[in-house]
């Protein structure tokens, strides 16, 4: 069974200041990964995937991540937060099943605030 | 190009009752996908529907059932409600088949049960 581990539960960083967020997963073949980003009260909106192919993927907002399989990491960066990124992010993989991707296992989160 | 919808945003019930969400997937997808999103946690996989069908269900009781209609819209139905249910139940949709997809989610619907 796959698994996430997201192991920063509270991160702060002032804006202007780069961010990384760390995610680990646990998965027995190549994964579908996932960040999602979900602001108070909200559903979860897709920040960036990857499938396959180039490891550095590029999402929504300026945020990136690198999948690195001897690390079993997925971690996701920007390079200068605003203060409009204060939110929980999700890291999340899914599983390849017969059907493409069948279901997805979150990590418990990370909230983010950026102060002044 | 509307997104997923569900409804209602917020319901409140008491212990024992049932209750019946709903969602409606974005335009052009026919898998539907719920989750359960308890405070503070990440969302738990509760099933999936795919032509009418559940295809997998993640580790939930019974109580938890749903369907899938024609048009691809889905609802979750809960039975016998206990105060552990309180969440943000999400409903993701997919392009399915047998291809890589992206599931997206609606804005959830907040269960309070009392």
């Amino acid at each position: 069974a796959q698994s996430v581990t997201q192991p920063d539960i509270h991160i702060t960083v002032s804006e202007g200041a780069s961010l990384e967020l760390r995610c680990n997963y646990s998965y027995g073949a190549t994964p579908y990964l996932f960040w999602y980003v979900q602001s108070p009260g909200q559903g979860l909106q897709l920040l960036l995937k990857y499938f396959s192919g180039d490891t550095l993927v590029q999402g929504i907002k300026g945020f990136e991540a690198e999948f690195k399989r001897s690390q079993s990491s997925f971690n996701l960066r920007k390079p200068s937060v605003h203060w409009s990124d204060a939110a929980e992010y999700f890291c999340a993989v899914g599983a390849r099943g017969n059907f493409g991707n069948e279901k997805l296992t979150f990590g418990t989160g990370t909230r983010l605030t950026i102060i002044p | 190009d509307a997104g997923v919808t569900q409804s209602p945003t917020h319901l409140i019930k008491t212990r024992g009752q049932q209750v019946t969400l709903r969602c409606s997937p974005k335009s052009g997808h026919d898998t539907v996908s719920w989750y359960q999103q308890a405070l503070g946690q990440g969302p738990q996989f509760i099933f999936q529907y795919y032509e009418e069908e559940e295809r997998q269900r993640g580790n939930f009781p019974d109580r938890f059932s749903g369907h899938q209609f024609p048009n691809y819209s889905s609802e979750l139905n809960v039975n016998a409600l206990l105060l552990g249910d309180s969440a943000l139940y999400l409903c993701a949709s997919s392009p399915g088949g047998l291809s890589t997809d992206t599931q997206y989610f609606g804005p959830g619907t907040r269960l309070t049960v009392l």
